[in-house]
């Protein structure tokens, strides 16, 4: 099992949909996790970090922790056809050793 | 304030050739890492600085690779020699101290491909 997994996609939503992304993570120690954007040839450009659980609120985007259930997820609002991404889910583990996710690729289709 | 440079963005070498890929961190920061990206294998770090130190080399692939941070501002990564399966894009990326709140901030990359 990875330590940080997340599914590949790619997941397709309509313009002004929510997207919603997740990633589970094995090590229960595991204290804080980010969430980057990559576009195609760029490199990975943080969006939001969470360490408590619960939600976390900036602009169109929410960042969700449940540590009972060891998932973490994002959630984008509005959709825009500029969302269209890699998004890759980084956590540190109990060991403070960074983790990323194989990333979910995310297509909003006008 | 400028972010993590890195260069050069792009190289094209011969297998056999020597590479060097040059990275400066965000001023301050006092971690640095290497990263490499492909499609088969997606974003693996190949080793990390503290304070210019390096602290862990194991995602290294081999004995062609080494890494240098000579300096608080300047870390190299190079190939020697070069093979096919090299090419990929290289990241390095800056993190302010060890606090596991704090993010790392990466480069533009250098794409390298080796023929």
């Amino acid at each position: 099992q990875k330590e940080v997994e997340q599914n590949s996609g790619p997941l397709s939503v309509p313009e002004g949909a929510i997207a919603s992304l997740n990633c589970t993570y094995s090590d229960r120690g595991s204290q804080s996790f980010f969430w980057y954007r990559q576009y195609s040839g760029k490199s990975p450009e943080l969006i939001m970090f969470i360490y408590s659980n619960g939600d976390k609120e900036d602009g169109r985007f929410t960042a969700q922790l449940n540590k009972a259930s060891q998932y973490v997820s994002l959630l984008i609002r509005d959709s825009q056809p500029s969302d269209s991404a890699t998004y890759l889910c980084v956590g540190y583990s109990s060991a403070s050793k960074i983790i990323f996710g194989s990333g979910t690729r995310l297509s909003i289709r006008p | 304030d400028a972010g993590v440079i890195q260069s050069p963005r792009h190289e094209v070498t011969e297998m056999g050739q020597e590479v060097t890929l040059r990275c400066k961190p965000i001023s301050g920061h006092d971690y640095l890492f290497w990263y490499r990206q492909t499609m088969m294998r997606g974003l693996e770090l190949l080793i990390y600085f503290n304070n210019n130190v390096p602290i862990d080399d194991s995602g290294m692939p081999e004995d062609r690779f080494s890494a240098k941070m000579p300096n608080a501002s300047f870390s190299t990564l190079k190939i020697q020699p070069s093979e096919p399966r090299d090419s990929a894009v290289y990241f390095c990326a800056s993190r302010p101290d060890s606090s596991t709140l704090r993010a790392q901030y990466f480069g533009p990359g250098t794409r390298l491909l080796v023929l």
